[in-house]
This record gives structure tokens, C-alpha cells and sequence, in this order.
């Protein structure tokens, strides 16, 4: 079965430091996902991209937080200048059109800022 | 804004027990609902999902109705088994196609 995969599965950065998360979405999938889950909280949505552009980003993907989809099979997820409070699991979903709601999620990427 | 509330986990239940994992919700208009199910090692996968008042989802057993008036959609399994063993994520979106707004999830160790 396809499957969004994720790398690296485990990252640790220092404070300040810039750091890329990679996402490898479902090949013929167009909607693409990033969420985050701070221990002991909710998972919670990032951004959305269709058609080579953000459709819609929430309230913590501010100006430190860009996305990009390099190629035809990357989807990239970059923290400029990380903080402490960027330490989380990040997931990285997608979906196809025809069926927007139903997202596969990647096994996500641990972030641990220092 | 929409917001979800699971039960706190974990849930430990024997092989065979019947599962109810709690979910509530908080939406503006009428959101869809799911579950969606994330295996040790593995990305959340749904599991099931409802669109309207009194829809009932079900897959692999699970089993949750659309409780408009109680606004819930808890999730049921009649007999767990060990590899249900997994974290458990109530989810929401809007009318249309917006984003997820998750739970926090909740564990559930099914034991032999």
C-alpha cells in the first residue's frame, strides 16, 4: 500500500539553528499537510499546500516556518531559526483530490530543539 | 472555534473487552467527524468518519455514531483485540474542506 514517508525520523537542533523536514507524499496525491503534536498535547494543523501555493496556514506557521515543494515527489517543511518551543512530532500528510478528507499521514519527524 | 475533547488514556482493557473511547466536540456549522488511528511505528491512518447527524462509521469493528444533540462521536468495539493496541485520534473539520482539528488522543493497550 503507499505510504507517506518521513525523514529524518529524528532531528535534534540547537536553538537558532535552521532545520528542513523532508515528506515524500503519495505520488499521485495533490493536497499535501503539515501538523505538529507537542508531548502531552493536541496535534495540531500548520499549513496546507495545493497547486504549488499555501491555501491555508494557521496561527503558529508564521514568517519563521516556510514550506516548498522542491520537486515532483518532496514536500519540505523548514524552521528558520528554531526555538524550544518548536520541539514536537511533525506529521506530514496528503490527499487526493476526490476524496480531500480522507489524509495519510506519515510515521512523523521528532523534533528536539536544544 | 472547533475544538475537540477526548477521554485521558491510557485505556487498558483485556482481550475481548468491549472499547469506548469518548469524544466531544465543539464546531461552528456542521463538521464532518472522524477517527483516526496511529499504530506504533506508523503514521495516524483513518479509521472511520461520519458527515451528518446520526451517520453511523464503522470499519475493522469500530463503530461511531454522528451525536448531534450530544455532540459526541464516541467510538466502540464490541471485542478488542491485543493488535488494536494503538493511539486513538478524534478529529473535525468544517463543512467543506478544511483542516483536521484533532484530539489529543487517547492510548489503548489491549492486553492477552
Amino acid at each position: 500500500e503507499p505510504e507517506v514517508t518521513q525523514t529524518p525520523s529524528h532531528q535534534v537542533t540547537q536553538m537558532g539553528q535552521e532545520v528542513i523536514l523532508r515528506c515524500v507524499p503519495i505520488s499521485n496525491h495533490l493536497y499535501f499537510y503539515w501538523y505538529r503534536q507537542i508531548l502531552g498535547q493536541k496535534v495540531e494543523f500548520l499549513v496546507s499546500f495545493y497547486n504549488n501555493e499555501i491555501s491555508e496556514k494557521s496561527e503558529i506557521f508564521d514568517d519563521q516556518f516556510s514550506v516548498e515543494r522542491p520537486d515532483g515527489s518532496n514536500f519540505t517543511l523548514k524552521i528558520r531559526s528554531t526555538k524550544l518551543e518548536d520541539s514536537a512530532m511533525y506529521f506530514c500528510a496528503s490527499s487526493e483530490e476526490g476524496s480531500r478528507e480522507k489524509l495519510f499521514f506519515g510515521s512523523g519527524t521528532q523534533l528536539s530543539v536544544l | 472555534g472547533n475544538s475537540v475533547t477526548q477521554m485521558e488514556g491510557p485505556v487498558t482493557l483485556s482481550e475481548e473487552a468491549f472499547l469506548t473511547i469518548n469524544c466531544t466536540y465543539t464546531a461552528t456549522g456542521y463538521p464532518s467527524l472522524f477517527w483516526y488511528v496511529q499504530y506504533p511505528g506508523e503514521g495516524l491512518q483513518l479509521l472511520l468518519k461520519a458527515t451528518k447527524a446520526d451517520d453511523k462509521g464503522s470499519n475493522k469493528g469500530f463503530e461511531a455514531t454522528y451525536r448531534k444533540e450530544t455532540t459526541s462521536f464516541h467510538l466502540e468495539k464490541g471485542s478488542v483485540q491485543v493488535s488494536d493496541s494503538a493511539v486513538y485520534f478524534c478529529a473535525l473539520s468544517d463543512s467543506g474542506y478544511s483542516t483536521l482539528t484533532f484530539g489529543k488522543g487517547t492510548m489503548l493497550l489491549v492486553s492477552p
